[in-house]
């Protein structure tokens, strides 16, 4: 069965204090894995796409990373308005409709 | 550009009404997708629609939703007779090419809530 798993489920930063997110998959066949940022009340905005193992995508301070069995979303000095839902989603090659969700990473940065 | 819009934001139903979520696609685009948010669940594919065509709806219940993108005006996810575990935020999303187009710009839901 197809499986996306985030951890941790919340996480605590101080503003400055540089973290990895997780995001670990069991799937028939990845096409692609996708990172998004959800606000509350808003819907996700997409982050990044990685397609290959060994691939990196960075924007600000964040950085994405890929390898066969998990992603890494890699927060560098985070500040408060890094503070959202991080949500891991993959893409099958089977069934490139759609998008399979984890149950995402909250992260709040303390100022 | 205004992005995607969905109305309404929040939408109280009692068992056995009817809900209409409506969602209008960023200009340009003609693809949309339906996803439904269960409180501690992550996002769930319901149904991917073009322009008048229904193209997968593998995610969607059986009975009582269906859905709709009309030549002209938003598409709309009809769910008959509610029960309260439609309970969810509902989210619509689009995109300006089909699968496996990587990026897809969200709405920022509807808050279905039955009594």
């Amino acid at each position: 069965e197809d499986q996306v798993t985030q951890s941790p489920e919340a996480l605590r930063l101080q503003e400055g204090e540089s973290s990895s997110l997780n995001c670990s998959y069991t799937v028939s066949g990845l096409r692609g894995l996708f990172w998004y940022r959800q606000d509350p009340g808003k819907g996700p905005e997409f982050l990044f796409t990685l397609y290959s193992a060994g691939e990196e995508k960075e924007k600000e301070r964040l950085k994405a990373t890929l390898t066969k069995k998990e992603s890494f979303l890699h927060i560098t000095a985070p500040k408060p308005e890094d503070s959202a839902t991080y949500l891991c989603a993959v893409q099958l090659q089977t069934g490139a409709n759609n998008l399979f969700f984890g149950t995402g990473t909250r992260l709040t940065v303390i100022p | 550009n205004a992005g995607v819009m969905q109305n309404p934001r929040h939408l109280v139903r009692r068992r056995g009404q009817e809900a209409r979520l409506r969602c209008s696609p960023m200009k340009g685009h003609s693809h949309v997708y339906w996803y439904r948010q269960l409180p501690e669940e992550g996002l769930k594919f319901m149904v991917y629609l073009q322009k008048e065509n229904i193209i997968d709806e593998s995610g969607m219940p059986k009975e009582r939703f269906s859905a709709e993108f009309p030549k002209e005006g938003p598409s709309i996810l009809r769910i008959q007779q509610v029960v309260r575990g439609d309970s969810a935020a509902y989210f619509c999303a689009s995109s300006p090419l089909g699968p496996p187009e990587e990026k897809l710009f969200f709405g920022s839901g509807t808050q279905l809530s039955v009594l």
